[in-house]
């Protein structure tokens, strides 16, 4: 069983479409997160979010919209998406927010490419 | 505010030579400090972690760091490298105290072992 699942694991899409990435996990953590990953390989944090509870939001345009209908998923919207926005996407979960010492279990990515 | 510093952004080690990442930190409080590992493709994969308690740390595939906090470093080590250790490596840093407790990333080294 995967831990922490995101779909799709790739994602090829045009300037100015809406694409949505999807987070699951099954670790029964209650702390979820969205790292952008640039072609440089640096990690940022974009979001989290404590029991369906926004807790993290970062300098992010709005048209990043995060979603979590219950604890176990963290769903990203993507607007009007630029040429900028190609990235990979990490989904990861920790179990309390507020206590890193746990660490974090991460997704395999959504590599996602605006052309 | 926390920050991370890896110093070199790749290091390249023959099979069986000894492996070390550098990587200092800046924190205000006492840190807690990550090693994660990204191999082609995939997620991060936690390494090892130090929160408090022995400053000299065990993690999965035979690597080890020490908490330095007169040097504030972290440095990752391995006695004896292997071909399937080449991956990109992250330090991480995360308050202890804070309410969120997000992970901060260095921008990573990516080791490459030769034959």
């Amino acid at each position: 069983d995967t831990a922490v699942s995101q779909t799709p694991k790739y994602l090829v899409t045009q300037m100015g479409n809406d694409k949505s990435i999807k987070c699951e996990q099954n670790l029964g953590h209650d702390t979820m997160y969205w790292y952008k990953q640039d072609s440089k390989k640096f990690l940022k944090i974009m979001f989290s979010y404590n029991n369906k509870e926004l807790i993290i939001n970062e300098t992010v345009p709005n048209r990043f919209s995060p979603k979590s209908p219950d604890k176990a998923h963290l769903n990203l919207h993507i607007n009007s998406l630029e040429l900028g926005d190609s990235a990979v996407y990490f989904c990861a979960s920790s179990p309390f927010s507020g206590q890193a010492n746990y660490g974090y279990t991460f997704g395999s990515g959504t590599r996602l490419t605006v052309v | 505010a926390q920050s991370v510093t890896q110093l070199g952004s790749h290091v390249s080690v023959s099979e069986g030579a000894l492996v070390l990442l550098r990587c200092n930190y800046s924190s205000s409080v006492p840190p807690y400090l990550f090693w994660y590992v990204q191999y082609p493709n995939q997620g991060l994969q936690l390494l090892l972690k130090y929160t408090t308690g022995a400053t000299l740390v065990k993690g999965i595939n035979g690597f080890e760091a020490e908490f330095k906090k007169s040097e504030t470093s972290f440095h990752l080590t391995k006695p004896s490298a292997h071909m399937s250790d080449a991956a990109e490596y992250f330090c991480a840093v995360s308050d202890t105290g804070g309410s969120q407790g997000n992970l901060i990333f260095g921008k990573g080294t990516k080791l490459s072992v030769k034959p």
